[in-house]
């Protein structure tokens, strides 16, 4: 069982629209999490993080944390073109590494 | 980039050759990581370094050495590289529980 596994997408969503992300964790020692973006041929970019259960606002951008369930969720709330991206779904486990999901490819049609 | 800094950006290079790529970094991070990128599977984490001399091995290792002899430079060096090590290879630094700083990335190809 891979670390971090998240929706292999691609994912495309009409502007204007909300973008839901998923992310599952396998260690439940997991303590920290985190949602990079990465744009084709660019390097990755944190946009979110969030380290206690609910859910945490930044903008159009909502990351929500379940450690019950041990499951991640970015919610992109009115989409825009300049959004497509992948998006990669990060944890750490309160040590030096953070594991990365494979990530979940983003395209809004304008 | 956060004055993390990447080189070579490309290189080509032969199966059996040995190949060191360099990462540069202005902000006095402890902490600098490897990852290798490909399709499907994301970021993996190849070695990491909490400080100078101090290094760790990651999930993908098997190939790859590091040596961290400053602060500031953090250098990946594949033995004798193989096709399987063709990839995308970025340096980060930072505190992985709060926030890690890309480089810009090295395209390498093996043939």
């Amino acid at each position: 069982q891979k670390e971090v596994e998240q929706n292999s997408g691609p994912l495309s969503v009409p502007e204007g629209a909300i973008a839901s992300l998923n992310c599952t964790y396998s260690d439940r020692v997991s303590q920290s999490f985190f949602w990079y973006r990465q744009y084709s041929g660019k390097s990755p970019e944190l946009i979110m993080s969030i380290y206690s259960n609910g859910d945490k606002e930044d903008g159009r951008f909502t990351a929500q944390l379940n450690k019950a369930s041990q499951y991640v969720s970015l919610l992109i709330r009115d989409s825009q073109p300049s959004d497509s991206a992948t998006y990669l779904c990060a944890v750490n486990r309160n040590d030096y590494k953070l594991s990365f999901g494979a990530g979940t490819t983003v395209t809004v049609r304008a | 980039d956060a004055g993390i800094t990447q080189s070579p950006r490309h290189k080509v290079t032969e199966t059996g050759t040995p190949v060191t790529l360099r990462c540069h970094q202005t902000e006095n991070h402890r902490y600098m990581y490897w990852y290798r990128q490909d399709p499907g599977h994301g970021l993996r984490l190849i070695h990491y370094s909490y400080g100078v001399k101090d290094t760790d091995k990651g999930e993908v290792s098997d190939g790859y050495s590091v040596s961290r002899s400053k602060t500031e430079d953090f250098l990946l060096t594949l033995e004798s590289a193989t096709s399987s090590q063709t990839s995308v290879y970025f340096c980060a630094a930072g505190r992985a529980e709060e926030k890690l700083f890309f480089g810009s990335g090295t395209q390498l190809s093996v043939l």
